[in-house]
């Protein structure tokens, strides 16, 4: 079965303290794993598309990356303005769909 | 990216009633898709619209209590019918960036049904 598990559910860092979030992914045939910014009230922002193990993609405090199995996303020295829930998608598998995780949600104190 | 507007940006229905959400973009596209959001969980698409030709839907979601219509390459509609308080959710429209896979997505309905 085509699937999408995000970890942790929930992430509360100090403002400047480093981490990561986890997407770990099984679907047949993966053309693409998507990552996405949601605020409150608000439809997801899109953040980075990864096609290939190996691949990483920058921008600002945010570094994704993707093997075969999983992607992570690292956020360094982060900011309260980072808070948000970040979503992982990946497109692929039987019926070639965009399949989501449930989400990340991320808290970064000041 | 394109940029997509919906309407409304939230609502509080009746049960028993039914709700029109509409999605425009600001850009021909070929396909739109309709997402729900519930809480605490993962997007669901519940439905492919391209233009010209009926919606193609999900295990789980029928086209009576999700009609949707696609009149032109900017616009659809996604209306919910017959509501009870389980369709309470978010619903997101999105289309795909020209010449990519990425999706980018509307700001959302937040449907409240009582």
């Amino acid at each position: 079965e085509d699937q999408v598990t995000q970890s942790p559910e929930a992430l509360r860092l100090q403002e400047g303290e480093s981490s990561s979030l986890n997407c770990s992914y099984t679907v047949s045939g993966l053309r693409g794993l998507f990552w996405y910014r949601q605020d409150p009230g608000k439809g997801p922002e899109f953040l980075f598309t990864l096609y290939s193990a190996g691949e990483e993609k920058e921008k600002e405090r945010l570094k994704a990356t993707l093997t075969k199995k999983e992607s992570f996303l690292h956020i360094t020295a982060p900011k309260p303005e980072d808070s948000a829930t970040y979503l992982c998608a990946v497109l692929g598998g039987s019926q070639g769909n965009l399949i989501f995780g449930k989400g990340t949600k991320l808290s970064v104190k000041p | 990216s394109a940029v997509i507007s919906q309407k409304p940006s939230r609502d509080i229905c009746q049960r028993g009633t039914s709700l029109t959400i509409q999605c425009q973009v600001d850009s021909q596209v070929t396909m739109m898709f309709w997402y729900r959001q519930q809480p605490g969980q993962s997007l669901t698409l519940i439905a492919t619209a391209n233009q010209g030709s009926e919606a193609t839907y999900e295990s789980g979601f029928v086209i009576d209590k999700f009609p949707i219509s696609r009149p032109n390459l900017t616009f659809s509609t996604l209306t919910v019918s017959n509501m009870s308080p389980e369709d309470s959710s978010i619903y997101l429209c999105s289309v795909e960036g020209s010449g990519t896979d990425t999706q980018y997505f509307g700001p959302g309905t937040r449907l409240t049904v009582l």
